[in-house]
Order: C-alpha cells, then structure tokens, then sequence
C-alpha cells in the first residue's frame, strides 16, 4: 500500500516561534490534507488541498500541495501554546477509492 | 449538533472476551470509517462503510467485524480480543469522498 513519510516525529519549539512539518511519499496523490488532533480528541481537519502546486491558508496556518504530487508541507507562523497537539497529514490515491493513508504524524511541544 | 459519537470511552477486556464499539453520527454522512491509532503509527483503516448496508474491508481488517443497518450507527465488533488489539479506535463519517473527515473522541481499548 501506499505510504507517507512525515517529519519531523516531534518538536520542541518556543513560542512566538515558526514550525514547518512535511509529508512525502513515492507515489502520487490526488488529495492531501492536514489534521491536528488535540490529546484525548479525535483528529480535527485543518486544510485540504485538492490541485498540485495549490497554496492554502487557515489563520496563522500555510499548507501547499506539493507540484510533483508526491509531497505537501504545512507552516505554522508564530505558535501560540495551543498549537500543541499531533499534526497528520493523509492523502487519498488515484487507486485507494476513498481510503485516506496517514502520514505517521508530528508531535508539536510549545514552551511558554 | 453532537456530530460523531463513540461509546465508551475507556475498556478494559480479558484475552477472548468479545464486544462492540457504538459509533453515531447525526449528519446525515452516507460514509463511516473505523480507524485505529498505534503510537507513533498513525491512523490505519479497519472497515468503512459507503451507505447502509453496505461495508468493506480497509488496511487492517482482521480480528474486527462491522455493521451498518442504519445510515447513524456502525459499530465495530471484536469477537476474541488479543493483546494486539490494545488501540485507541477512532470513528469517522463524512458527506463524500473528497477526504474530510470527522472524527469521533476515540475509544481506547486495552486487552489483558
């Protein structure tokens, strides 16, 4: 099946600090998408990107759809204590139906 | 609007015993997914559903049934824990197949 490779695993940032995540994979993908999920909660989604080279903007948040369609990134500006949480992202594949793959996720600690 | 609701929260099961997962959602979503979270694993697949009556297998299928008489619920049956079933277990739905998914609070499962 198809895999994606998130990274950082974790980061230990200040706050006031800029944080940037990315995803990559082998393979190409139609749809890819950011959640963030809260300790103790399910996942909430953040942005979705559906065209290659597409940019995108949430508030404080920045996520692009990589041109190649093999990878996407996701910027946070400024972090603010309650960024802390686990940041996903999934992609669908041309093949997989409506299956979502999830990246391994990255575990965002802010200091105060 | 409760969104996507899971019972229970917390269980604890002896090696062989059985039991179901409730899963409802009140938005009316023809898709639902039953996912599991590993540590540092992400989310993977274990059934989804595209409507009432209608169920398929995702990435980790085995040990678990599903249902889905009602368009609301789709509970997940276990039918022997194993130690290998020790997860927190996440329901989602969603209005289509475009990747957005909405997730339930989590469900954590503990086999002894």
């Amino acid at each position: 099946g198809q895999q994606l490779n998130q990274s950082p695993q974790s980061m230990f940032i200040q706050e006031g600090e800029d944080v940037s995540m990315n995803c990559t994979s082998s393979s190409i993908f139609n749809t890819w998408l950011w959640y963030k999920q809260d300790p103790g909660e399910g996942p909430v989604l953040l942005i979705a990107l559906y065209k290659a080279g597409e940019l995108t903007s949430n508030g404080r948040l920045t996520a692009q759809f990589g041109i190649t369609r093999k990878d996407s990134f996701l910027n946070i500006s400024a972090s603010i204590p309650s960024d802390v949480g686990i940041y996903f992202c999934a992609g669908l594949h041309p093949n997989a139906g409506n299956m979502l793959t999830f990246g391994g996720g990255t575990r965002l600690m802010v200091k105060p | 609007n409760a969104g996507v609701t899971q019972t229970p929260k917390f269980r604890i099961l002896k090696i062989g015993q059985s039991m179901t997962l409730q899963c409802a959602q009140d938005m009316n979503h023809n898709y639902m997914y039953w996912y599991r979270q590993d540590p540092g694993m992400g989310l993977k697949l274990i059934y989804y559903s595209v409507g009432a009556g209608i169920t398929d297998k995702g990435e980790v299928p085995n040990g678990y049934n599903v249902s889905r008489s009602t368009t609301e619920d789709f509970p997940l049956r276990l039918e022997l824990a194993a130690p290998s079933q020790t997860s927190v277990y996440f329901c989602a739905s969603s209005y289509d197949t475009s990747g957005e998914l909405f997730f339930g609070e989590g469900s954590r499962l503990t086999v002894l």
